[in-house]
């Protein structure tokens, strides 16, 4: 069975564009989550999707939004870039969310400039 | 507010020692309570689950505990080898459908 997928692998962006990164799921998986890794802050909850409807969402501006497709497959999206941005951005599926066990993807490595 | 704490930070062990990684959640209405492995620049690699009505979940080398009581997991790592070196990461679930990190403990492994 293949792993969660993410693409693009890195981004290199300019301050005040947008960006948007996808994630592919485990076939059967319907719970999609939205992770930031920095350095500073460590691993901080974005948002969490399940069957296309946003069940959670982590405390980030409302630059940053998401989506989930009838496939599960998800985006997030990031506007208006800040340096602040710059991070590796990670997203997990599981079968349903709650208690089920999280399987992660490699990561968006995005560089704001 | 729920929080995630993991002691020690860094740790360098020659190969072969058994060694311990310690991790304190604030809550003890865990879910779950999740370990990863991440390499520099990579994803996040589950290593084991355990959920709040075990004690304890084994993979190979390696065996968790969970005591929901006193807000503490452990991750036992036996007879380590320099490809154990990673950092290693727990996370507790609750019924936010949210994961809540540690800060991790880097894990270096010498010959």
């Amino acid at each position: 069975k293949a792993g969660v997928t993410q693409t693009p692998r890195y981004l290199i962006k300019t301050r005040g564009q947008q960006v948007t990164l996808s994630c592919s799921p485990i076939s059967g998986h319907r719970s999609v989550s939205w992770y930031q890794q920095t350095p500073g802050q460590g691993l901080q909850f974005l948002f969490e999707y399940f069957s296309e409807t946003q069940r959670n969402k982590g405390n980030f501006p409302g630059r940053f939004s998401g989506r989930q497709f009838s496939n599960s497959r998800s985006e997030m999206n990031v506007s208006t870039l800040e340096l602040g941005d710059s991070a590796l951005y990670l997203c997990a599926s599981s079968l349903a969310g709650g208690a089920d066990e999280q399987y992660f993807g490699p990561g968006t490595r995005l560089t704001v400039t | 507010k729920q929080e995630v704490t993991q002691i020690p930070a860094a740790l360098s062990v020659p190969e072969g020692e058994n060694l311990v990684l310690n991790c304190s959640f604030t809550d003890s209405a865990i879910y779950n309570l999740q370990w990863f492995r991440q390499d520099p620049g990579k994803g996040l690699t589950s290593l084991l689950l355990i959920q709040s009505s075990q004690r304890e979940q084994t993979s190979g080398r390696l065996n968790a505990s969970l005591d929901k009581s006193s807000g503490r997991s452990t991750l036992y790592i036996a007879a380590s080898q320099p490809g154990d070196s990673a950092t290693y990461l727990c996370a507790a679930s609750y019924n936010t459908d949210k994961l809540i990190f540690g800060t991790g403990t880097r894990l270096q492994v010498f010959p």
